[in-house]
């Protein structure tokens, strides 16, 4: 059952702190997505890789945030220092080869409440 | 630049019933266009697609044409039943057609 895995599914943290998302895309998939949803903008691209290397993080802010893909089998999103205004469902996804990133399978979420 | 507007939820529909949530893009060109479902708890799925005009998208009963002329793609289907509750997200592939724009998303709620 191939799945595009994000843990943890919940985090509430502390201002301030540092919040670490994980994502497992789909094996042989090259190319992953990071979307955070929220009630007021609905859901905003903040990056995305393709063979590891960073294609386009525009839209994330670079002072607190960072994506990182070590492998082929792992994706982070990092928040330091996270804020209040950070709370959000943030969803990775990962398309199959050859579809672009317009066809992808997203994982379950990670549900960030920063108070 | 590019964007998707979708009509404010939520609708609340009884089982049977005919449902249309409406969507309108505008963007450069002719982008591809996409349904998204969002059920309760989980990530999105891909719902149906249309590559180019007067194309027409389907799959579990919902479907949508590509119209240009109107630029719309308006979300169908003849009888929605309880297990199409979820939130429907219309999106259109950015100019790069590497990745999407997603509408505000659309809350469906249909009760037996």
């Amino acid at each position: 059952d191939a799945r595009v895995t994000q843990t943890p599914r919940h985090k509430v943290t502390e201002m301030g702190q540092e919040v670490t998302m994980r994502c497992q895309p789909i094996l042989g998939h090259n190319t992953v997505f990071w979307y955070r949803q929220t009630m007021m903008q609905g859901l905003e691209l903040l990056a995305y890789f393709r063979n590891r290397a960073p294609l386009d993080d525009s839209g994330m802010p670079k002072d607190r945030f960072s994506a990182e893909m070590p492998d082929a089998t792992l994706a982070t999103l990092k928040i330091q220092p996270s804020e209040p205004r950070d709370s959000a469902v943030y969803f990775c996804a990962s398309p199959p080869f050859g579809t672009g990133g317009t066809e992808a399978f997203f994982g379950q979420g990670t549900r960030l409440t920063v108070v | 630049g590019d964007s998707v507007t979708q009509m404010e939820g939520p609708v609340t529909l009884s089982e049977e019933a005919f449902l249309t949530i409406n969507c309108t893009y505008t963007a450069t060109g002719y982008p591809s266009l996409f349904w998204y479902v969002q059920y309760p708890g989980e990530g999105l799925q891909l719902l149906l697609k249309a590559t180019k005009a007067d194309d027409k998208g389907s799959n579990k009963g919902f479907e949508a044409t590509y119209r240009k002329e109107t630029t719309s793609f308006h979300l169908e289907k003849g009888s929605v039943q309880v297990s199409d509750s979820a939130v429907y997200f219309c999106a259109l592939a950015n100019q790069a057609g590497t990745a999407l724009i997603f509408g505000k998303g659309t809350t469906l709620s249909v009760s037996s």
